[in-house]
């Protein structure tokens, strides 16, 4: 039951370039979208969330786009620094308030010198 | 900044025995979860716990697992019988307001049954 889906498993992008990770949903009572950080040993880190009554959610070098209708997010990093090797996680959530969310695989990025 | 404090980071234990694992979540959060991965797979969520009581969860939480808040500061997961299969990462997690506005996660549990 793969109601999130990550298909790239890994990205390498030199730094200073954007770093695009996406995920696609099949669940259409998602309406909250997030996207957390994990470096080893540690726990997910939460980075940005978007609503789906928007498109396009910003925060410094991390902006996510939501396309409804091909329901598809994405997570753009800009510029891409070291610091922002790590495994991404997208998570979906069924309605505001809800209290689990669904993650998906995760993409291994890598920011090489 | 708070930290969602778990313990202990490693725990390795036999087949059939029952396991505690212990988090501290962030004082002023009402909303407390418990979440696992698999080596390899996604995290996955098992359980979330609001008011005392749990508020959802998963078909993976059977009745071999239970959850408790005994005190004002401590949220424990409880395994009563280890399978091989329950050998993942254990995460607990907290939140002021639910799941929407980003979970604070701790560093996890690792467990091992052998």
């Amino acid at each position: 039951d793969q109601q999130v889906k990550q298909n790239s498993p890994s990205l390498s992008v030199q730094e200073g370039r954007i770093s695009i990770l996406n995920c696609d949903y099949t669940n259409s009572m998602f309406d909250y979208f997030l996207w957390y950080k994990k470096y080893p040993a540690e726990g997910p880190t939460f980075l940005i969330s978007i609503s789906s009554i928007k498109d396009k959610n910003e925060d410094g070098r991390f902006t996510v786009f939501l396309n409804k209708s091909a329901k598809h997010l994405s997570l753009h990093i800009v510029p891409s620094q070291p610091g922002d090797s790590a495994v991404y996680f997208c998570a979906a959530s069924a309605y505001q308030g809800a209290q689990k969310l669904v993650f998906g695989q995760g993409t291994r990025l890598t920011i090489n010198p | 900044e708070p930290e969602v404090t778990q313990t202990p980071s490693h725990q390795v234990t036999q087949m059939g025995q029952e396991v505690i694992l212990r988090c501290v979540p962030i004082s002023n959060h009402l909303y407390f979860y418990w979440y696992r991965q698999i080596l390899g797979q996604k995290v996955e969520f098992l359980v979330s716990f609001y008011n005392n009581e749990i508020s959802e969860k998963s078909e993976i939480f059977d009745d071999q697992f239970s959850v408790e808040r005994p005190d004002g500061s401590n949220f424990t997961l409880k395994i009563r019988s280890t399978k091989l299969e329950d050998s993942a990462m254990y995460f607990c997690a907290s939140s002021e307001v639910g799941a929407n506005y980003g979970y604070t996660f701790g560093s996890g549990t690792r467990l091992t049954v052998v």
